[in-house]
């Protein structure tokens, strides 16, 4: 079982609202990831970061941010809610040992009214 | 730029028949290849992965998967599926190089007919 969280695994929010996706591992894992996905479609990469203080734009442009303060948490905020923001976030780890795979959160699914 | 290609975006089988899931990459660099599961309402999970050595990579349920370094392929198999097979694939490839992140294709839903 892997040890990674993401809180709330599901939230309705207003258009215009601040939100944060937490995402914590307990796994010591360097990197951890973000991806969007929308029902039945395909994983985009939004964020990615390689150890604390470092944080990557993905293949997906994304209006939301994250930060990386600490090894084991990886929150991603949206400033402003849009409708169009609604979809499945997926964040994952994984260790920086060459061979390894990634560990994936249940999700959080955002909807924006 | 790099991308991971799924043939089948959909795909029904009835119970018994032997399933094959295509996946193509394109990098020409070392990877590392997975194929992970989501099972409905679940999170994905490993199935199988590939780093080095014999290309033909065995994984739980049955499953298993052929690496072709001269196709750039990874294709997933199994001789006998089950109704619980019934979920969504996504082949999955880490790009070894500075960048060194993973890359997901869009996946297909296996739909098994008991």
């Amino acid at each position: 079982e892997a040890d990674i969280y993401q809180t709330p695994r599901y939230l309705v929010i207003g258009t215009g609202k601040k939100i944060t996706l937490e995402c914590s591992q307990t796994m010591g894992h360097d990197k951890m990831y973000w991806y969007q996905q929308d029902p039945g479609m395909e994983l985009h990469l939004i964020h990615y970061s390689y150890g604390v203080n470092s944080t990557e734009k993905g293949d997906l442009s994304s209006e939301s941010t994250v930060s990386r303060i600490r090894t084991e948490h990886f929150p991603l905020t949206l400033e402003s809610a849009r409708p169009s923001h609604t979809s499945q976030y997926l964040c994952a780890s994984s260790s920086s040992d060459r061979n390894t795979e990634a560990f994936f959160g249940q999700g959080t699914r955002l909807t924006v009214v | 730029a790099q991308s991971v290609s799924q043939h089948n975006h959909h795909v029904i089988l009835s119970e018994a028949a032997s399933l094959e899931l295509g996946c193509n990459y394109s990098y020409g660099g070392t990877v590392n290849l997975f194929w992970y599961v989501q099972y409905p309402g679940q999170h994905l999970q490993l199935l199988l992965k590939y780093f080095s050595g014999d290309p033909l990579v065995k994984g739980i349920k049955g499953f298993e998967a052929e690496f072709i370094k001269s196709k750039f392929s990874f294709n997933l198999r199994k001789p006998s599926v089950q109704w619980s097979d019934t979920a969504e694939y996504f082949c999955a490839v880490d790009i070894m190089n500075r960048d060194d992140k993973i890359i997901f294709g869009k996946g297909t839903r296996l739909h098994i007919l008991p």
